[in-house]
């Protein structure tokens, strides 16, 4: 029979235009986030974090938005390349332990 | 840095056998994690360590599943007697907390259960 799997929301841009990509957490209680990027084959990677008496966070290349509000996250990636495509994921820390659980991801693809 | 070492890479066991995933994390981390990857559920996490002890194993699924970590360089995901359905890829991540929160995953063990 037909299996059921999760719905990964799935995100196409052309190569050099921004990509956002949308993340709701569960937790009102999370003061720590991280977004992570993971390629085919391979394990999470860290990208960038943000605390909960932040609303704003810049790397390079990349923005995280944090909105307590409505318990929302964006990653907020400039000039998007080939290489950015990969599933990301949000992850909260929830407890007042070290733990992260981690969203469902969104897979981006960079289309050349 | 060689970072977080999983072995092996893929597994794959007839249903009913043991299978024993290992971890190396990286060097002077205290906290060590073990996550599972489906498309059925996404990642969970299983089971973590500070400082080689259990702090939280209520993701672990049910008794066939254990974990240990005799020591801080070390740490081994049992499964016993696996199950198709225990057929996934599981990680492995370490992180320095009280320092950085951030983990450093490992490549991941394949486990297929047939």
């Amino acid at each position: 029979g037909e299996s059921v799997g999760l719905h990964l929301p799935t995100l196409s841009v052309q190569e050099g235009d921004n990509s956002i990509i949308n993340c709701a957490y569960s937790n009102s209680a999370s003061d720590y986030f991280i977004w992570y990027k993971q390629e085919s084959g391979k394990g999470p990677q860290f990208i960038i974090d943000i605390r909960s008496n932040m609303d704003k966070r810049q790397g390079q290349r990349v923005t995280v938005l944090l909105n307590k509000t409505v318990k929302h996250l964006s990653l907020q990636i400039a000039a998007t390349q080939p290489g950015d495509s990969a599933v990301y994921f949000c992850a909260e820390n929830k407890d007042t332990g070290n733990q992260f659980y981690f969203g469902t991801g969104t897979s981006l693809t960079v289309i050349p | 840095d060689a970072g977080v070492i999983q072995s092996p890479r893929h597994e794959v066991t007839e249903m009913g056998q043991e299978v024993t995933l290992r971890c190396k994390p990286i060097s002077g981390h205290n906290s060590l994690f073990w996550y599972r990857q489906t498309m059925m559920r996404g990642l969970e996490l299983l089971i973590y360590f500070n400082n080689n002890v259990p702090i939280d194993d209520s993701g672990m699924p049910e008794d066939r599943f254990s974990a240990k970590m005799p020591n801080a360089s070390f740490s081994t995901l049992k499964i016993q007697p696996s199950e198709p359905r225990d057929s996934a890829v599981y990680f492995c991540a370490s992180s320095l907390f009280g320092v950085s929160y951030g983990y450093t995953f490992g490549s991941g063990t394949r486990l297929t259960v047939v």
